[in-house]
């Protein structure tokens, strides 16, 4: 187990309805990344969030918005929800130096929410 | 552009039968990470391995070891001595990590079927 917890583990939604996926980070880590996997393919990052704000982004559009507290936990806001929206979303954590080395793709993930928009 | 292809969608072989799984990765950066990652069928993804552009050494751990050649432009993944807990969705990933972005682009996967 990594320590990276996600709640809800699945849950069913509309078009157009509004949700939102939480995230626990690895005690110790001040860094989390959200990813969205659709079915059959790998991976591909939405954004991620270092001293709570945003820290990067891939190409998702506006409506796909995230938090992160200052316990480092986050959640990630999709709006105006779409069929292409189903995935499995997940949530890695990692700890970003602010001086020297850099420890990149250290990430530790969790098990990710399916999400199911109907 | 970045990019990661993996070629091979599925892979089924036979218990204790060595196994590779083909990565080929586009860049224009000349500073970059490659890593691999597992997927079993719980959801996470484990982090199996991580290799910087300037370390061409190729690496073994146990059963597993990597192949690093930029000439290819390639990292391959292979496993000795299959076992069934092996069998598992296999991910390439590329990232040019500038500082402040650890975006990680993957490929899609391969499957890796273990048969008893």
């Amino acid at each position: 187990e990594t320590g990276v917890t996600q709640s809800p583990t699945h849950l069913i939604k509309t078009r157009g309805q509004q949700v939102t996926l939480r995230c626990s980070s690895q005690s110790g880590h001040n860094t989390v990344s959200w990813y969205q996997q659709a079915l059959g393919q790998g991976p591909q990052f939405i954004f991620q969030y270092y001293r709570e704000e945003e820290n990067g982004r891939g190409n998702f559009p506006p409506r796909f918005s995230g938090l992160q507290f200052p316990n480092y936990s986050s959640e990630l806001n999709v709006n105006a929800l779409e069929l292409d929206d189903s995935a499995l979303y997940l949530c890695a954590s990692s700890f970003y130096r602010t001086s020297g080395s850099r420890q990149t793709g250290e990430l530790f993930f969790g098990e990710g929410s399916r999400l199911t928009v109907l | 552009a970045q990019k990661v292809t993996q070629a091979q969608t599925e892979i089924s072989v036979v218990e204790k039968e060595d196994v590779t799984l083909d990565c080929v990765y586009e860049t224009r950066d000349t500073t970059y990470y490659l890593f691999w990652y597992k997927q079993p069928p719980s959801g996470e993804l484990v982090f199996l391995i991580r290799r910087n552009s300037f370390d061409e050494q190729n690496e073994i751990s146990g059963r597993y070891s990597w192949n690093f050649q930029k000439s290819t432009s390639s990292f391959n993944f292979t496993i000795t001595a299959s076992q069934v807990v092996d069998s598992a969705v296999y991910f390439c990933a590329l990232s040019e990590a500038r500082l402040g972005d650890d975006k990680i682009i993957f490929g899609k996967g391969t499957r890796l079927h273990i048969l008893p």
